[in-house]
């Protein structure tokens, strides 16, 4: 069965630094993808990067990096030069299979607080 | 602006009332999701549909009903026999296949609902 852990329930992290929040993932199937979301306190959920199983690179979005490692079954998201709009709660996310019709959800993880010191 | 809307942000009940919560998308997305939120806990999914006239249960269903009649809406009703109801509850969709952000899902603000 699909599974997705992330170790860190809480993170604390200087301002400027780099910063990586763990994940790890089970699953039998080939083909898969791997999100991370970021939720401020508001509740809403921001969708920050992707990573499809077949991706031989590792996705990057300006600050945000996916560290992939497949054989590992690990994608640990990193975020370079933290910021104090960075502090919120980040979760991992996995949809099995890459076909739109024969797999729709997505589970993810208990999440990590990631909180920034001035 | 596209995007989805989730009325209203704050909703309180008594218990043993059934209450609907409202999504709405603008963004003509075929695929629309319920996700239930609890303190310090990561999302899990309580139906989804994929179209019109169609939805699949989640993970925790027990105790939820949904409707599809139109694209654009996904209500979500809390019934009486869920048991623990007071949660935050996130609607979502996601982008039809072949276009280029086909795997991402949008989510709305969310409703916090508070049974007592």
């Amino acid at each position: 069965a699909q599974k997705i852990t992330q170790t860190q329930p809480g993170m604390f992290v200087q301002e400027k630094e780099a910063v990586t929040l763990d994940c790890t993932y089970d699953t039998s199937d080939q083909s898969y993808g791997l999100f991370w979301y970021k939720q401020p306190s508001s509740g809403e959920m921001i969708f920050l990067i992707y990573q499809g199983s077949y991706d031989e690179q590792n996705a990057t979005e300006g600050r945000y990096s996916l560290n992939f490692q497949k054989a590992r079954k690990s994608a640990n998201l990193v975020i370079s030069a933290s910021q104090l709009g960075d502090s919120a709660m980040y979760f991992c996310a996995m949809r099995e299979g890459e076909d739109y019709s024969s797999a729709s959800k997505i589970i993810f993880g208990s999440g990590t607080r990631l909180s920034i010191r001035p | 602006d596209g995007g989805i809307t989730q009325s209203p942000k704050y909703l309180f009940r008594k218990e043993g009332q059934n209450v609907t919560l409202s999504c709405e998308q603008n963004l003509n997305h075929d695929a629309m999701y319920w996700y239930r939120q609890d303190p310090g806990q990561g999302l899990r999914l309580i139906y989804y549909s994929q179209i019109v006239n169609d939805f699949q249960k989640g993970d925790i269903a027990e105790g939820y009903s949904v409707s599809r009649e139109k694209k654009e809406s996904f209500p979500l009703t809390v019934t009486s026999a869920q048991k623990n109801p007071t949660a935050f509850y996130l609607c979502a969709s996601r982008p039809p296949p072949g276009t280029s952000v086909s795997y991402e899902q949008y989510f709305g603000p969310g409703t916090r609902l508070t049974v007592t």
